[in-house]
């Protein structure tokens, strides 16, 4: 039982390339979310799942992509990579109303 | 979700409780309170949630205002490790934010 993972851990872009980051959780739960976090900052919402097949914007949507084709993925794409992405990437999966445990983040650089 | 209210920073001595508030004034009737912390840059971390009642479990106290527009995390006896920043976090279903936290030292 691996949990949340995420991949890449880390990874370096030029601006205006395209990435997805990959989230698996084995523990056949329904929510999924991706997370950033910008140093010093607080951890902010990009786009959550409440189920396979469905995806919700959060609070910092813009720029992003998500897909949630099967129940145990749910994937954060970036379409044309800006610097202000730049950023630590968390997901994460639930149940509903459960605790939510976290991976361990993906580190983005985007010069 | 109901936005959540914290003290930016607090300073606890080592050994001693440490009581982090939170203000939630427009919590909703089915609204959990949840807590997770952070240490440096590692993803967040599991503390306690609660709903109406007082939790307790081997990592912290939880304790909810009976009006539900408040509550606090009480770590007991407070520890170096300890020292991290601490989210509040209102939420019913699936969108969950966490907002800027408290950040807690635990010194010496």
């Amino acid at each position: 039982n691996a949990g949340v993972t995420q991949t890449p851990k880390f990874r370096v872009l030029k601006t205006g390339q395209s990435m997805t980051l990959l989230c698996a959780q084995d523990m056949n739960h329904e929510y999924m979310y991706w997370y950033r976090q910008d140093p010093g900052m607080g951890l902010r919402l990009i786009h959550y799942s409440v189920g396979e097949g469905t995806t919700a914007k959060g609070e910092v949507p813009d720029g992003y992509n998500v897909s949630r084709l099967k129940k145990q993925n749910f994937l954060l794409g970036l379409e044309s990579a800006a610097p202000s992405q730049t950023s630590v990437y968390f997901c994460a999966s639930s149940p509903p109303q459960r605790t939510i445990p976290f991976g361990p983040g993906t580190r983005l650089t985007v010069t | 979700d109901a936005k959540t209210t914290q003290p930016t920073s607090m300073d606890c001595a080592e050994g001693r409780a440490a009581n982090l508030p939170c203000n939630h004034s427009t919590i909703s009737g089915n609204e959990y309170v949840y807590w997770y912390r952070q240490i440096h840059s590692q993803g967040p971390q599991y503390i306690i949630h609660g709903l109406k009642n007082n939790e307790t479990n081997e990592m912290a106290s939880l304790i909810i205002t009976e009006d539900r527009k408040s509550s606090t995390l009480i770590l007991p006896h407070a520890t170096l490790r300890d020292t991290a920043v601490y989210y509040c976090i209102v939420r019913v279903g699936g969108d969950m934010r966490f907002g800027a936290g408290t950040r807690l030292t635990v010194k010496p």
